[in-house]
């Protein structure tokens, strides 16, 4: 059974960085058959990707945030991180790491974290 | 970048009734369109993919139509397990995602 958990700080201050770890448990993130995501969701609003990674390196990202926003992968560690910059409080969110179905023409997120809350405040 | 429409916001529907939610592209997605569905305080689920394909575990009830624009998400007897947020997405762009802005299922 897969399991996807995400990890880190739920305060950050404003103008600093938001640093997660996805750890995934079940299978190898190593798979050539998934990308590995991140949405975030602000309280009381809907979902918002940020961006994905492929056990490679390669890294997609949505425009509002390329500026912003670093994904990273541990292979070895079956890990994946999102390192978003600069943040404000409108970045104040439940982030969730999913795993993103990668063939026949499917992209979507089929094993999802239970999310973690990050707030930005001073 | 394509817009994704939910409508309605709200819907109030009775236990065992069925419902239809409504899904809209501001330009086609083929069937490049992924239903969730979230409940307070937990992760969203994968219902279905491809539009119309359930994803594995999810019951019949749920079921997915549509291409190009237009798609909805048919919940035929409701359970009380069913009162969520649900929802849709597209994929069609990809690297581009995006999300509709949900529909809230509740008690009538």
């Amino acid at each position: 059974q897969l399991h996807l958990r995400e990890s880190g700080p739920g305060l950050v201050k404003p103008s600093e960085t938001l640093s997660l770890t996805c750890t995934v448990s079940g299978d190898s993130l190593s798979s050539f058959r998934y990308y590995w995501g991140w949405i975030r969701q602000p309280p009381g609003k809907g979902l918002e990707w940020i961006g994905s990674i492929y056990y490679s390196g390669i890294t997609y990202y949505s425009p509002p945030l390329v500026s912003r926003a670093t994904i990273s992968v541990d292979t070895s560690k079956d890990q994946f991180s999102l390192r978003l910059n600069s943040v404000t409080a409108a970045d104040t969110a439940v982030y969730y790491c999913a795993r993103q179905a990668r063939g026949d023409g499917d992209l979507a997120f089929d094993y999802w974290g239970q999310g973690t809350l990050v707030t930005v405040s001073s | 970048d394509i817009e994704m429409t939910q409508s309605p916001a709200t819907l109030s529907v009775s236990l065992g009734e069925s419902t239809t939610l409504s899904c809209r592209a501001s330009q086609s997605v083929g069937r490049k369109l992924a239903w969730y569905q979230q409940k307070p305080g937990q992760a969203p689920r994968l219902l279905i993919s491809g539009a119309s394909t359930r994803a594995t575990g999810i019951p019949a009830r749920f079921s997915g139509g549509g291409s190009g624009t237009e798609f909805i998400l048919t919940i035929s007897s409701l359970q009380s397990e069913d009162y969520a947020v649900y929802y849709c997405q597209q994929y069609h762009t990809w690297p581009l995602l995006t999300f509709g802005g949900g529909t809230k299922v509740e008690i009538k």
